[in-house]
């Protein structure tokens, strides 16, 4: 079964530092979003992308995150300057459609920013 | 604003015993309804989806409009059936999006 792979597994980063969370959808995926979860906390939705253009993005998704797909088929979460409580598990996540087919998670990327 | 409440943080049963982890939602328009499941340290992998009215691993949910609900549920729990469950809700097409809002989930744990 096709899996979305993300890298890397674990990041840890100096506060203030940019880091960039990669991720490789299933090729026949059409929407890419972005989740985080902090540890002991819900899983939130930060943005969803379509057509190499941003399509929602949440409150949290401000100024310093931004999101790509440089080359077609890598997608990139990219944090400008780190804070501490962006730590959390960072989950990539794509669907073919958007009417309700359900979504394929990446195994995550643990960030820790210290 | 679309909301998931899962009441139960942790919800231990035994072995062969049933299962119910409940989810509520709060959504104006028609939501769409999902149940993932997170076994421990791997990735949140799609267990149900309403539409589909289907049942994996032995378990089923049904959609409740009157109530709002979609209730998880297994009539013998088994050892493998530990772990994190979500409930989640999707908009759709009609909501201008299809972005998941989830529940904070329930761990399962399920005792010999």
């Amino acid at each position: 079964e096709p899996e979305v792979t993300q890298t890397p597994s674990h990041q840890v980063t100096q506060m203030g530092q940019e880091v960039i969370l990669r991720c490789v959808p299933i090729s026949n995926h059409l929407y890419f979003y972005w989740y985080r979860q902090i540890l002991g906390q819900k899983v939130e939705f930060l943005v969803s992308f379509y057509n190499n253009e941003i399509s929602e993005k949440s409150e949290i998704f401000d100024d310093q995150f931004s999101v790509e797909r440089p080359d077609g088929s890598n997608f990139t979460l990219k944090i400008r300057s780190t804070k501490l409580e962006d730590s959390a598990m960072y989950f990539c996540a794509g669907n073919p459609t958007v009417i309700g087919y359900g979504y394929t998670f990446g195994s995550g990327t643990r960030l820790t920013v210290v | 604003a679309q909301r998931v409440t899962q009441p139960e943080k942790l919800l231990s049963v035994f072995k062969g015993a049933p299962v119910e982890l409940k989810c509520n939602y709060s959504y104006s328009g028609s939501p769409e309804l999902f149940w993932y499941v997170q076994y421990s340290r791997q990735r949140l992998q799609l267990l149900l989806r309403h539409i589909s009215r289907e049942s994996i691993k032995g378990f089923t949910a049904d959609l409740n409009k009157g109530e709002t609900s979609f209730h998880l549920k297994k009539p013998f729990a088994q050892e493998e059936d530990s772990a994190m469950y979500y409930c989640a809700l999707s908009e759709g097409i009609t909501g201008g999006g299809n972005k998941l809002t989830f529940g904070t989930g329930t761990q399962l744990k399920v005792e010999l």
